[in-house]
């Protein structure tokens, strides 16, 4: 079966600082997608990310872009130049065959709380 | 487009009762799914259609829970003999049709956040 792992604490942030969250995957199927999402205390999930399996180019999407490692099973989302509007729940997902070709399973996510 | 819209925001409701959800999927996409999340994990597929099908159904939906979409617009999930157990934020998302992508991203909306006394 398809899992997520996200195992880091609640991280604390310093404003305008870079910040790296860890996500590791498993799964046999060659082809698969893996997203971020932000869920701030409101609790909207918001798509920030995505990577596919054969992408060549680790993705980038303004201040998010995805350490992706595929041989090591990680795909770890670096937030650069952090804002006070970045403190929020941070999930990564992953579709693909295996799981359903359709639905994201998602890991338990990261919580970051950015400070002044 | 107003994005995916869930209604009630909130509910508390007493053991036993049964409740409805409803879910206005962004209104191009044909993919709709339901997903529960409770404090502190990520959200956990409950069921997904395409169009008017409810195509995939996971083991957490028991026999209490049903889902419809029946014109292939918005959908309702409805909770019968309600537990303490089912208090959770139950998401809606919609996502486009193109035939077996893997980026295609699920748009979700706000959530109705259910509890059960």
């Amino acid at each position: 079966a398809q899992k997520i792992t996200q195992t880091q604490p609640g991280m604390f942030v310093q404003e305008k600082e870079a910040v790296t969250l860890d996500c590791t995957y498993d799964t046999s199927d060659p082809s698969y997608g893996l997203f971020w999402y932000k869920q701030p205390s409101s609790g909207e999930m918001i798509f920030l990310i995505y990577q596919g399996s054969y992408d060549q180019q680790n993705a980038t999407e303004g201040r998010y872009s995805l350490n992706f490692q595929k041989a090591r099973k990680s795909a770890n989302l670096v937030i650069s130049a952090s804002q006070l509007g970045d403190s929020a729940m941070y999930f990564c997902a992953m579709r693909g065959p295996q799981g359903g070709n359709n639905r994201l399973a998602f890991g338990k996510g990261n919580q970051v709380v950015v400070i002044p | 487009d107003t994005g995916v819209s869930q209604d009630p925001r909130h509910k508390i409701t007493k053991r036993g009762q049964n409740v409805t959800f409803r879910c206005d999927p962004i209104s191009e996409h044909n993919r709709l799914y339901w997903y529960r999340q409770t404090l502190g994990q990520g959200p956990e597929f409950l069921t997904y259609f395409q169009n008017e099908a409810q195509l995939e159904k996971s083991r957490l939906l028991s026999d209490r829970f049903s889902a419809e979409r029946p014109k292939g617009s918005f959908s309702t999930l409805e909770i019968q003999r309600t537990e303490q157990g089912d208090s959770a934020m139950y998401l809606c998302a919609s996502s486009s049709t193109v035939a077996s992508a893997n980026n295609s991203p699920l748009h979700f909306g706000n959530g109705t956040r259910l509890t059960v006394t």
